[in-house]
C-alpha cells in the first residue's frame, strides 16, 4: 500500500496569513492526488483533485501544486471559516490512502 | 440538488453484522461509482472499497476481505455497504462517496453525512 505522510499535524496561524500543508507518498503517484477540508462533525469536502485543479465552489485561496512523491496545499489570505482539518489522499491505484490530517487553527 | 443520504446510526455487538445505506438522490445513480470510507476515533479516513453500479463489480482493501460486501439497488439509487463479525476497533463514522472521473483523474466529490457504528458488548 501507499503511505501518505502529511506534514505538519497541526498549525496555528493568524487571518490573513498563508499557509502551506505538506504531503508525500511513499512512491511516486503521478497527479493522482486530491485534498479534503474536514470541519467537526462534517463530511470531508473535496477542495482539489488531480494534485492542482480547483473544485468548482472553492474559493481561489485554496491552490494545489505537486506531482509525484511531493504535493502542496496553499490557504493563501487565511479565513476563520478555514479552520479544519485537511487530509490527502491518493487514487493511483487501490487501496486508496490517505494522509493523517493536518488541523489548521487560527490565532 | 446532488446528495447521498445514508441510514441511521448503529449499535451493535461482537461478533454481529452491520448494513448502512447509502440514497443518491439529483443524478444518475449508474453514472459514477460508489466508495465506502471510514473514520475511527482519533484515526485517519480509511478506504474500504468500491463499487460500479453499473454492472455491480465490486473491489475490496484486503484489510477488509471477507468482511465486506458493497451491494446497490439501481431501481432504488442506493448502495450498501455490509460488515460482518464486528469488532469493538471498527466502532467508527462510516461514510459513502461519489467518486466522479475527470479525464483519467478519479477524486470523491459527494459524501454521504456519515453513519456512526458503535460496537459495544
Amino acid at each position: 500500500d501507499i503511505q501518505m505522510t502529511q506534514s505538519p499535524s497541526s498549525l496555528s496561524a493568524s487571518v490573513g496569513d498563508s499557509v502551506t500543508i505538506t504531503c508525500r507518498p511513499s512512491q511516486n503517484i503521478s497527479h493522482f492526488l486530491s485534498w479534503y477540508q474536514q470541519k467537526p462533525g462534517k463530511a470531508p469536502n473535496l477542495l482539489i483533485y488531480a494534485a492542482s485543479s480547483l473544485q468548482s465552489g472553492v474559493p481561489p485561496r485554496f491552490s494545489g501544486n505537486g506531482s509525484g512523491t511531493e504535493f502542496t496545499l496553499t490557504i493563501s489570505s487565511l479565513q476563520p471559516e478555514d479552520s479544519a482539518t485537511y487530509h490527502c489522499q491518493h487514487s493511483y491505484r487501490t487501496p486508496w490512502t490517505f494522509g493523517q490530517g493536518t488541523k489548521v487553527e487560527i490565532k | 440538488q446532488v446528495q447521498l443520504v445514508q441510514s441511521g446510526a448503529e449499535v451493535k455487538k461482537p461478533g454481529a453484522s452491520v448494513k448502512v445505506s447509502c440514497k443518491a438522490s439529483g443524478y444518475t445513480f449508474t453514472d459514477y461509482a460508489m466508495h465506502w470510507v471510514r473514520q475511527a476515533p482519533g484515526q485517519r479516513l480509511e478506504w474500504m472499497g468500491w463499487i460500479n453500479p453499473v454492472n455491480g463489480n465490486t473491489k475490496y482493501s484486503q484489510k477488509f476481505q471477507g468482511r465486506v460486501s458493497i451491494s446497490r439497488d439501481t431501481s432504488a439509487s442506493t448502495a450498501y455497504m455490509e460488515l460482518s463479525s464486528l469488532r469493538y476497533e471498527d466502532t467508527a463514522l462510516y461514510y459513502c462517496a461519489r467518486v466522479h472521473v475527470y479525464y483519467y483523474y478519479y477524486t470523491m466529490d459527494v459524501w454521504g453525512q456519515g453513519t456512526t457504528v458503535t460496537v459495544s458488548s
